[in-house]
């Protein structure tokens, strides 16, 4: 059973550009929480969803950035018009249901660099 | 001051000392994650726990609820161990976690 893949594991976009962000979440698992981590700092939380569903957005960006989580197929993070302050490494977490007993499994990550 | 606090946030010792990192956490959780990250590295789950302690080889966490306090302790400690050591917290009816801002934990040979 492989485990969350997310890819690519390193991009690099000039300012203005997109970067599109995809996670494949566990056989089975039908969520997926999306965490970023500035240089320096600590994992916060960006937003939760389920298939086709947005949960919790709380922790993303009101502009530029959105998630999906389309029927079939990975979960995507998109950001627009990069600018250098989105340099930042991204993670994406899947559990198979919404119960706390629930475990999150993190993906490898991808290292966004914005020049 | 955040919802969760990890002490120390910097850890230096010799290969075969026991370590112990600690978290306090001031809300209401459902359950607590330590994780583990090495430099430029992916994030490993070492522990998900809702109370008591759980031990895996020479991985020790625990949790006290009434005191909003969890420690994990690394027994032998190898300088393979060395990486930042995370925990988080899952709050009451919510999904996203709380982290704190991580232990740098180094062990020299």
């Amino acid at each position: 059973n492989a485990g969350v893949m997310q890819n690519p594991r390193h991009l690099v976009r000039r300012r203005g550009q997109e970067a599109r962000l995809r996670c494949s979440p566990m056989k089975g698992h039908s969520h997926v929480y999306w965490y970023r981590q500035l240089p320096e700092e600590g994992l916060k939380f960006m937003v939760y969803l389920q298939k086709e569903n947005i949960i919790d957005e709380s922790g993303m960006p009101k502009e530029r950035f959105s998630a999906e989580f389309p029927k079939e197929g990975p979960s995507i993070l998109r950001i627009q018009q990069v600018v250098r302050g989105d340099s930042a490494a991204y993670f994406c977490a899947s559990s198979p249901g919404a119960r706390a007993y629930n475990e999150q499994f993190f993906g490898p990550g991808t290292r966004l660099t914005v020049l | 001051k955040n919802e969760v606090e990890q002490s120390p946030q910097n850890l230096t010792a010799q290969e075969g000392e026991f370590i112990t990192i600690n978290c306090s956490y001031s809300v209401g959780i459902s359950a607590l994650h330590w994780l583990q990250q090495h430099p430029g590295g992916g994030i490993v789950s070492l522990f998900m726990l809702s109370s008591g302690k759980k031990k895996h080889g020479r991985l020790i966490a625990t949790i006290n609820i009434q005191e909003k306090h969890s420690s994990l302790h690394i027994t032998a400690s190898h300088p393979r161990d060395s990486a930042v050591y995370i925990c988080a917290a899952l709050g009451q009816g919510a999904q996203k976690l709380v982290f704190g801002q991580g232990t740098r934990l180094t062990i020299n040979p």
